[in-house]
């Protein structure tokens, strides 16, 4: 199975901050890439797919980068309403998740 | 609007059987992949299973192959998990999860249900 590494496992920043999560696979998986957003006690929510196409109706402060191993997901202007954890997942191959990272307001 | 709402959850010794349900709405059922997703603290998010529109071609995870068997009523519009001889880390929190294109598997899970806890234990 294909390994994704998400870093950092959690983060603190203030409204407003441009917060920034890497997720490395554990070999090319192109931009077969996916980003999802969890709110606690909720399923997760899709918000990024195939590296960097915004899902419908989701803000625009949210952006994806990256390709082959190595990727990026932004929030560009932290809102409170970006508390959550955030996981990649690579679906080039039968789907792995990263482990994760707890974003939270400072 | 898409809707999901899995159902079946609930307390079974180890060993035993259970069978999950996933009514789905606001969309052409038929025309998607359907996926099982789980998600315990220690083990974080682990797709399960996945079955196309048709129903053929299901795929497992290595952890489930030959105990869980995934369906699907198109009729009903309803998704299943029969799962058997369950074990205690079979313990988790099970998603049902639409694929996002209609063009065959794509493993973007596009909208999620709520969640079913499935909790192994004697």
């Amino acid at each position: 199975d294909i390994q994704m590494t998400q870093s950092p496992s959690s983060l603190s920043a203030s409204v407003g901050d441009r917060v920034t999560i890497t997720c490395q696979a554990s070999q090319d998986i192109s931009d077969d890439l996916n980003w999802y957003q969890q709110k606690p006690g909720k399923a997760p929510r899709l918000l990024i797919y195939d590296a960097s196409n915004l899902e419908s109706g989701v803000p625009s402060r949210f952006t994806g980068s990256g390709s082959g191993t190595d990727f990026t997901f932004t929030i560009s202007s932290l809102q409170p309403e970006d508390v959550a954890t955030y996981y990649c997942q690579q679906n080039d191959n039968i789907p792995t998740f990263g482990g994760g990272t707890k974003v939270e307001i400072k | 609007e898409v809707q999901l709402v899995e159902s079946g959850g609930g307390l079974v010794q180890p060993g035993g059987s259970l069978r999950l349900s996933c009514a789905a709405s606001g969309f052409t059922f038929s025309s998607y992949a359907m996926n099982w997703v789980r998600q315990t603290p220690e083990r974080g998010l682990e797709w399960v299973s996945e079955i196309s529109g048709s129903g053929l071609s299901p795929y497992y995870a290595d952890s489930v192959k030959g105990r869980f068997t995934i369906s699907r009523d198109n009729s009903k519009n309803t998704l299943y998990l029969q799962m058997n001889s369950l074990r205690a880390d079979d313990t988790a929190v099970y998603y049902c999860a639409k694929d996002r294109y209609t063009s065959g598997w794509s493993g973007v899970l596009h909208i999620w249900g709520q969640g079913t806890m499935v909790t192994v234990s004697s």
